[in-house]
């Protein structure tokens, strides 16, 4: 069953506009981590943000922040004023087991393409 | 090192022969983590170490892909007679601690299997 879904494949925006991508997850461990990465056209993962099932607040982190909706199971990245460099593929990853027992496995999504024009 | 450095990072091997993939950490992380990457697709776990031990083997995809880790340090991930279905992108990743903190990656090895 597929745990991390992201169902926008490719998205647009114009330059310094907000743009919202989506992921939902779906898991039954109430200790879990929520996770964002970039991955350029060069190849490298660039991690942005995190959000810990426990966390009382919305994660942010300069322009990005999490939008996560515990009961809903998605955590949405809202990226704000973009920018031509924001334009990478975008995954949302968890990793279940932070209570200790588990293996700390960290399964990403198929991910979000982002395009940003000037 | 100042990152996680994986050698080499590009490998073109004959079908049939075996190839060692390299993961050096960022020093001190004791969390290590292998991923697959094919063409436009995302992550695929494989494996997990957390110091010189594996907890979770669970997604090395059959016998053929074995990892170890030795003095809680660099990682080797060996595939023997490798198939054309093994080519991808492996990236390896390191964390200071397992849980919650950020997973710093390699810039991945390149595995093409002619």
């Amino acid at each position: 069953a597929q745990k991390i879904t992201q169902t926008q494949p490719g998205m647009f925006v114009q330059e310094k506009e907000a743009v919202t991508l989506d992921c939902t997850y779906d898991t039954s461990d109430p200790s879990y981590g929520l996770f964002w990465y970039k991955q350029p056209s060069s190849g490298e993962m660039i991690f942005l943000i995190y959000q810990g099932s426990y966390d009382q607040q919305n994660a942010t982190e300069g322009r990005y922040s999490l939008n996560f909706q515990k009961a809903r199971k998605s955590a949405n990245l809202v990226i704000s004023a973009s920018q031509l460099g924001d334009s990478a593929m975008y995954f949302c990853a968890m990793r279940e087991g932070l209570g200790g027992t588990g293996g700390f496995k960290t399964i990403f999504g198929a991910g979000t393409r982002l395009f940003v024009k000037a | 090192g100042a990152g996680v450095s994986q050698s080499p990072s590009n490998k073109v091997t004959e079908k049939g022969k075996d190839v060692e993939l390299r993961c050096d950490p960022i020093s001190g992380h004791t969390a290590l983590y292998w991923y697959r990457q094919s063409l436009g697709q995302g992550l695929e776990f494989l494996i997990y170490f957390q110091g010189n031990s594996a907890p979770d083997k669970s997604g090395l995809p059959s016998d053929r892909f074995s990892a170890e880790r030795t003095g809680g340090s660099v990682s080797t991930l060996t595939i023997q007679r490798t198939q054309q279905e093994d080519s991808a992108v492996y990236l390896c990743a390191s964390s200071l601690q397992p849980g919650n903190t950020e997973a710093f990656f390699g810039q991945g090895t390149r595995l093409t299997v002619v």
